[in-house]
C-alpha cells in the first residue's frame, strides 16, 4: 500500500538551531516526493520536490531534502531555523510524468515550534 | 507561473444546504483532484478526475459528493446536503508533469 509516515508529530527547536524533519514512504512505482509547508489557516506552499537526478534537492526558504532510496526516506533539513519557520510541514509522495494519473498522498504532518 | 484558482476562498453554509466549490485548473493539465483537510488534521484525498470521468475516489467521497467539469475549464465539487463534519479546507489540484494545488476554499457548515 502507498503511504507516507512522518514519525514526529511535534518538534520544538531553538531559533538558529539546525532542523531535520523525518519522512518515510512506501510507494510501488518511482516516487515523486514533496515537502509542503502550511501556516495556520493557509494553503499549501511547496518547499521542494524530487523526481530524479541529484538526491539532494534545494528548495525555497533555505530548506533542502535528501532522497535515500535504500531507506525509503526523504528527510527535510535546514541549517539554521528562523522564528518564521514555525508552521506545519507535510511530506507527500506521488507519481511524476504526464502519463500517470496517480494521486498525491500526504503524511500526517509535523508541527514545528521555534523556541526564542 | 500558472496557478490553480479556487473560489470562493471562504464559504459559510447552513447544514443541509448544497454547496459548489469551484476550481479553474491550469489549461494543459490532464488530471484533476479534490482534497480535504479538516482543521488540525492531514490532507486527505477525495477524488481524481480524468477524461471527464472519476478515475479514483476515497471512502470519504460518498453519494453526497459529486464532481464535474461542465465547460472544459471549471472543475467543481458539489456537496449535496452539507453536514457539520464537512467543515474543512478543500483543495483542488491539477497534474501535468507535477502537481499544482490551489489555495483552498474554507467551508464552514453551521
Amino acid at each position: 500500500a502507498q503511504s507516507v509516515t512522518q514519525p514526529d508529530i511535534h518538534i520544538t527547536v531553538s531559533e538558529g538551531a539546525s532542523l531535520e524533519l523525518r519522512c518515510n514512504y512506501s510507494y510501488g512505482a518511482t516516487p515523486y516526493l514533496f515537502w509542503y509547508v502550511q501556516s495556520p489557516g493557509q494553503g499549501l506552499q511547496l518547499l521542494l520536490k524530487y523526481f530524479s537526478g541529484d538526491t539532494l534537492v534545494q528548495g525555497i526558504k533555505g530548506f533542502e531534502a535528501e532522497f535515500k532510496r535504500s531507506q525509503s526516506s526523504f528527510n527535510l533539513r535546514k541549517p539554521s531555523v528562523h522564528w518564521s519557520d514555525a508552521a506545519e510541514y507535510f511530506c507527500a509522495v506521488g507519481a511524476g510524468g504526464y502519463s500517470s494519473a496517480s494521486k498525491i498522498i500526504f503524511g500526517s504532518g509535523t508541527r514545528l515550534s521555534i523556541r526564542p | 507561473e500558472p496557478e490553480v484558482t479556487q473560489t470562493p476562498s471562504h464559504q459559510v453554509t447552513q447544514m443541509g444546504q448544497e454547496v459548489i466549490l469551484r476550481c479553474v485548473p491550469i489549461s494543459n493539465h490532464l488530471y484533476f483532484y479534490w482534497y480535504r483537510q479538516i482543521l488540525g488534521q492531514k490532507v486527505e484525498f477525495l477524488v481524481s478526475f480524468y477524461n471527464n470521468e472519476i478515475s479514483e475516489k476515497s471512502e470519504i467521497f460518498d453519494d453526497q459528493f459529486s464532481v464535474e467539469r461542465p465547460d472544459g475549464s471549471n472543475f467543481t465539487l458539489k456537496i449535496r446536503s452539507t453536514k457539520l463534519e464537512d467543515s474543512a479546507m478543500y483543495f483542488c489540484a491539477g497534474k501535468g508533469y507535477g502537481y499544482t494545488f490551489g489555495s483552498g476554499t474554507r467551508l464552514t457548515v453551521v
